[in-house]
C-alpha cells in the first residue's frame, strides 16, 4: 500500500473546523483512502473513506484532491471528545487487504 | 456500523504464563481477522492474519509458535500469548475483514 504523510500533532479550539492533512502522493488507480482516529486505550474507530470524489458522514467530510495526491479531513465543529490520535491510510481495493498504520496526527482540541 | 468484542478488556499476568484473548463479531461474519498490537506511544502493527478454518499467516518477526491464533467459526478469533514475557506487555487489538474494517476496543496485556 502506499505510504502517507501527515503532521505529528495539531492544536483546534473547541466549537471550529478541525482540517487534518494527509498527503499519499504515490497512491494507485484502484487505492482507497481511509480515515481513522484512535482515543486513548481504545481500538481505532472508523471515520470515513473514498476514492476520488468528496464523501460526508455524520461525523466528518473527506476532501480528496483532483490529482489524489492528499486529502483533507474535517471536523465540521471539534469538541473535546475529538481529542485522539487520526490516521488517513491508503488501501488497496478490496475488503480483503488490511490497513497500515502510520504515525498519525495527535488532534488536540482545546476549550 | 459492525460490533466487535474483545475479552478480556485488560490482562496482567506473571512471566511465563499463557494468555487467551478472544475476539467476537457479534453482528458480523468474519472469514479473516487480522490482529494488530500497538505498544505504548507506538502506532498499531499487524501480527497476523487468521482465515476462518485454514491457519493463520504471520508477520515478519512474528513468532507463530508463541502467538498461536485459533479462528475457529466466523465469529470467533483467538490469540493466545504463550509463555508470556514483559516483552509481550502490549495493547492487542483484533479487526474483521470489512469494506469499513472495524476495530475491537483492545486487550491490554500486562505481564510481570
Amino acid at each position: 500500500d502506499a505510504k502517507t504523510t501527515q503532521p505529528t500533532s495539531m492544536d483546534c479550539a473547541e466549537g471550529r473546523a478541525a482540517n487534518l492533512p494527509c498527503n499519499h502522493s504515490t497512491i494507485s488507480g484502484n487505492e482507497y483512502v481511509y480515515w481513522y482516529r484512535q482515543i486513548h486505550s481504545q481500538g481505532p474507530q472508523y471515520i470515513i473513506h473514498g476514492l476520488k470524489n468528496n464523501e460526508t458522514n455524520e461525523m466528518a467530510s473527506l476532501i480528496i484532491t483532483e490529482d489524489r495526491k492528499s486529502s483533507t479531513l474535517i471536523l465540521p465543529h471539534a469538541t473535546l471528545r475529538d481529542t485522539a490520535v487520526y490516521y488517513c491510510i491508503v488501501r488497496s481495493g478490496g475488503a480483503g487487504n488490511m490497513l497500515t498504520f502510520g504515525g498519525g496526527t495527535r488532534l488536540m482540541v482545546k476549550p | 456500523g459492525a460490533v466487535v468484542s474483545q475479552h478480556p478488556s485488560w490482562v496482567i499476568c506473571k512471566s511465563g504464563t499463557s494468555v487467551k484473548i478472544e475476539c467476537r463479531s457479534l453482528d458480523f461474519q468474519a472469514t479473516t481477522m487480522f490482529w494488530y498490537r500497538q505498544f505504548p506511544k507506538q502506532s498499531l502493527m499487524l501480527m497476523a492474519t487468521s482465515n476462518e478454518g485454514s491457519k493463520a499467516t504471520y508477520e515478519q518477526g512474528v513468532e507463530k509458535d508463541k502467538f498461536l491464533i485459533n479462528h475457529a467459526s466466523l465469529t470467533l478469533s483467538t490469540l493466545t500469548v504463550t509463555s508470556a514475557h514483559p516483552e509481550d506487555s502490549s495493547f492487542y487489538i483484533c479487526s474483521p475483514q470489512g469494506n469499513e474494517q472495524f476495530f475491537g476496543p483492545g486487550t491490554r496485556l500486562t505481564v510481570l
